[in-house]
């Protein structure tokens, strides 16, 4: 089935250990999101990559990195994760014409 | 700086019609999404604004008026299912997506 998936679906992480949230799409899109959640502050985006080896700062970038060595995959790194950084993270894709996204599931991650 | 602005919280009658309005102010205008977003999932889209005026979508309508920034998302029929969040999206002249912070539907038998 063509879509977005995520992994994990949730975790919890202590304070300063490393984290990759992985993504992946089968719809080759050229473009990829990673965004962050929080209640009442809407989506925000976190990182982007217009296309497979390229790769650019959001609204907000801190403590957060990704690489993009393919199409299908976006994964997204907290170096050392603090508790600010506890939010739902979704992946999203766009094929560059109509600028729709389409999103993964989300991610849950509480740094305790 | 740029901005959109959505209601945060709305109370509708199942069966009703319900108007979600939505302004935003950003750096250019390359067309505006609605999406929809129920609790714990992930945000679909609903419909794309490019062009001033409505586009009709079965029980989903969206008008959009580039001169005045602002936006309207129309619900007829209501049902329960259409408690959700309704999120407004604006891509700016560097083809990035400005949300809103969204608008959350309460659906009232």
């Amino acid at each position: 089935i063509a879509g977005i998936t995520q992994a994990p679906t949730s975790q919890i992480l202590a304070a300063g250990r490393r984290m990759t949230l992985r993504c992946t799409q089968d719809m080759r899109h050229n473009a990829m999101y990673w965004y962050r959640q929080d209640l009442g502050l809407g989506l925000r985006l976190i990182h982007y990559s217009n296309t497979a080896g390229t790769t650019g700062k959001g609204e907000v970038p801190d403590g957060y990195s990704v690489s993009r060595a393919n199409t299908d995959d976006f994964p997204l790194t907290l170096a050392s994760a603090v508790p600010s950084q506890t939010s739902v993270y979704f992946c999203a894709s766009s094929d560059g014409t109509s600028n729709e996204q389409f999103f993964g599931p989300g991610t849950r991650l509480t740094v305790l | 700086g740029q901005n959109i602005d959505q209601p945060t919280e709305m109370t509708a009658t199942e069966g009703a019609i319900v108007q979600i309005n939505c302004t935003y102010q950003t750096s250019g205008f390359n067309g505006l999404f609605w999406y929809q977003q129920h609790a714990g999932e992930a945000p679909t889209f609903l419909s794309y604004n490019v062009l001033d005026g409505l586009e009709e979508k079965g029980r989903f309508s969206s008008f959009l008026s580039r001169s005045k920034g602002y936006s309207y998302l129309l619900l007829k029929e209501l049902q329960m299912k259409d408690s959700a969040s309704y999120l407004c999206a604006v891509t700016d002249s560097n083809y990035q997506l400005i949300w809103g912070a969204g608008t959350k539907l309460i659906i009232k038998p």
